[in-house]
């Protein structure tokens, strides 16, 4: 998995309570990524990171932030977690060629 | 909006046999086709890609086949194993838009029965 360790692997949270969800990495790769998975939308971009400090929006964002304060760190932050975030998490990392590795998810139910 | 359909959302395939799962894009301008294939509690990892200027692109028992003017794609896992069992995957994007721009197609989940 690319030096790729996502925690934690499972979570249960309670409806408006924040949660976050961690991605480390020891490839130090420029570029990092997170993805939720559902079914039947495959994978959709939340947020993602070009360098320490710098993220940008991805396709589904809203209720999501994001930190990224060392290289090896990419924090996914739910403010306030509903139950349509329930889900699986991945986040991917890239360095200077075209492709991305994912790690091996986390699965976030929100009840 | 789906931007890369993909069909079927399931698939089972005896042992030995073909397996095909397609994708149909609407944006003219993607140039870049790969496919995921991701097994049960672990992340996609990429199988194979192709970019339009190939009509075929063939690795081991996986072949992309492209077609431009139909703007379709497709998978097929030739002498499939029960190994292949997995969650297939499509996508397209435009080159040099970097990953962040890959758009996924909804998934196939694939059996393959011994």
């Amino acid at each position: 998995d690319a030096g790729i360790t996502q925690s934690p692997r499972h979570k249960v949270t309670e409806t408006g309570t924040p949660v976050t969800l961690r991605c480390h990495q020891t490839e130090n790769h420029r570029y990092m990524y997170w993805y939720r998975q559902d079914p039947g939308h495959g994978l959709r971009l939340i947020h993602y990171s070009y360098g320490v400090k710098d993220t940008d929006k991805g396709e589904v964002s809203d209720g999501y932030s994001v930190s990224r304060s060392k290289t090896e760190d990419f924090l996914l932050t739910l403010e306030s977690a509903t139950s349509s975030q329930t889900s699986v998490y991945f986040c991917a990392t890239r360095g200077g060629g075209t492709e991305a590795f994912f790690g091996q998810g986390t699965r976030l139910t929100v009840v | 909006q789906q931007q890369v359909k993909q069909s079927p959302q399931s698939l089972i395939v005896q042992k030995g046999g073909i397996s095909i799962i397609n994708c149909a894009y609407e944006n003219t301008a993607f140039d870049y086709f790969p496919w995921y294939q991701q097994f049960p509690g672990k992340g996609p990892a990429l199988l194979i890609a192709i970019r339009p200027d190939v009509s075929e692109k063939k690795e081991g028992r996986f072949t992309i086949s492209f077609n431009k003017s139909a703007k379709q794609f497709s998978l097929h896992i030739m002498d499939s194993q029960p190994g292949d069992s997995a969650t297939y995957f499509c996508a397209a994007s435009m080159r040099n838009t970097g990953f962040q721009k890959l758009v996924f197609g909804t998934g196939t989940r694939l059996l393959v029965s011994p």
